[in-house]
């Protein structure tokens, strides 16, 4: 199995709202990522997790709160979000460790707040 | 912190001709330097990377160059057909960064038949 899966692929939430992004791997990928894309945009980091530890979180409003409860799973929780904050939201996996390597993206989810 | 500038924006080229991308980053110590693809609604994929201990690479119509020295690299599409048109990025990494990459802007390739 070589793909990183993602639900929902849409979903559209009031700003009063909780919701969950939900993100998996079965590739033994060691590090797991959080980006957020706007339209003609490239992809812009908000979390690194590596061997499930929180290594990077770029400066993300808490209303974002990453959560990785196993090496497969990445969750999003999302609360109180903006109608600003509407994007594609990507999850991607790689192998970790110190050196670089492929990151695979999961397909998205699209998500609308109003 | 590393910066990648990538150019042109926007590239049209004619079926079966050469599309070329270049970027430039600034962090010396960045030595993984990935391109992906995006097309409409799609995720983005992989199509070739490149290491700072290589100059350059080669994958069927696909070819990235790597000077480190002018911290500049190229992706190279030759016989460009209408699939490949979409979106592309390049983007930098380094050993310190915890896989994280930093992509430039992005090119829009059109190719028409």
């Amino acid at each position: 199995d070589t793909e990183v899966t993602q639900t929902p692929k849409h979903l559209v939430m009031g700003m009063t709202n909780k919701k969950s992004l939900k993100c998996e791997q079965h590739m033994g990928h060691r590090a797991m990522y959080w980006y957020k894309q706007k339209a003609k945009k490239p992809p812009e980091l908000m979390f690194v997790y590596s061997y499930e530890k929180l290594s990077i979180n770029e400066s993300v409003p808490s209303r974002f709160s990453p959560e990785c409860p196993n090496s497969s799973l990445l969750n999003l929780h999302l609360h109180a979000l903006q109608p600003e904050d509407s994007a594609l939201y990507l999850c991607a996996s790689s192998w970790g460790g110190e050196v670089p390597n492929e990151q695979y993206f999961g397909p998205g989810t699209r998500l609308t707040v109003t | 912190g590393e910066n990648v500038e990538q150019h042109p924006s926007t590239l049209s080229v004619q079926e079966g001709d050469s599309a070329v991308i270049k970027c430039t980053y600034s962090d010396s110590a960045s030595n993984y330097f990935p391109w992906y693809k995006q097309e409409l609604g799609k995720r983005p994929q992989l199509i070739i990377d490149i290491r700072s201990n290589v100059g350059e690479k080669k994958d069927q119509r696909i070819a990235v160059t790597l000077n480190k020295t002018a911290k500049h690299f190229s992706l190279h599409i030759t016989e460009t057909q209408p699939e490949d048109s979409a979106v592309y990025f390049c983007a930098a990494s380094s050993t310190d960064s915890w896989g994280k990459l930093q992509f430039g802007a992005g090119t829009q390739v059109v190719v028409t038949p």
